[in-house]
């Protein structure tokens, strides 16, 4: 069974500041990983994604994230906080095999000017 | 040029009554699916369609009935409305490709629904 954690509902940096958001999964086999955003009233939208290959994953908007096997791990950073990037993030896991994504119960990202 | 479209935006309604929300996607997509989001933004998937096919059906209330009548389309009917039902509903689709399965899911704006 796949699972994914979301450590902190609710993160606040400054403008400028590092971003750092925390997702650990759980997949008995090789999982697909996402993180996708949600700005407000709106749907969600694809940030990026691993499947295989390099673990360092390239979003859009200045965002990364490495995959981590032996941490079972998924932490979307990004250097420097802008204003506009204040939204709810999901992180996000699907075995290779099905069709179906997990998600996990999101964190708030707000930025402090 | 909208990818995944919902209509409507916005429902508000009486409990006991019955309402449907259209999904549509002009991606190519082959599979397409809806996802329930409840005040807490939790996001669960309810239904998923593949060519029409239902292929995932989670523990869900059978009012809520989908129904896909071409790969572009699925809607969401839901029968007897109960306070419990308000929500928004996403529409998502995507590509279940052989070669590189990657499974992204491309979403719609979602439709806020109210029962009073």
């Amino acid at each position: 069974a796949q699972s994914v954690t979301q450590l902190g509902s609710h993160v606040s940096v400054s403008e400028g500041a590092l971003v750092l958001l925390r997702c650990n999964y759980s997949s008995s086999v090789p999982p697909y990983l996402f993180w996708y955003v949600q700005y407000p009233n709106q749907g969600l939208q694809l940030l990026l994604k691993y499947t295989t290959g390099a673990t360092l994953v390239k979003g859009i908007n200045g965002f990364e994230a490495e995959f981590k096997k032996s941490e079972t791990s998924f932490h979307l950073t990004k250097p420097s906080a802008h204003m506009s990037d204040a939204a709810e993030y999901f992180c996000a896991v699907t075995p290779w095999s099905a069709s179906k994504i997990i998600f996990g119960s999101g964190t708030r990202l707000s930025i402090r000017p | 040029d909208t990818a995944v479209s919902q209509t409507p935006k916005y429902l508000v309604t009486q409990m006991g009554n019955d309402k449907s929300i259209k999904c549509e996607q002009n991606l190519g997509h082959d599979t397409m699916y809806w996802y329930k989001q409840d005040s807490k933004k939790f996001l669960k998937i309810m239904f998923s369609y593949n060519n029409k096919e239902l292929i995932i059906n989670e523990t869900v209330p059978n009012r809520f009935s989908p129904k896909s009548p071409d790969k572009a389309h699925l809607n969401l009917h839901i029968n007897s409305l109960e306070l419990g039902d308000s929500a928004v509903y996403f529409c998502a689709s995507s590509q279940l490709g052989l070669a590189e399965f990657t499974d992204t899911q491309y979403f719609g704006p979602g439709t806020r629904l109210t029962v009073l």
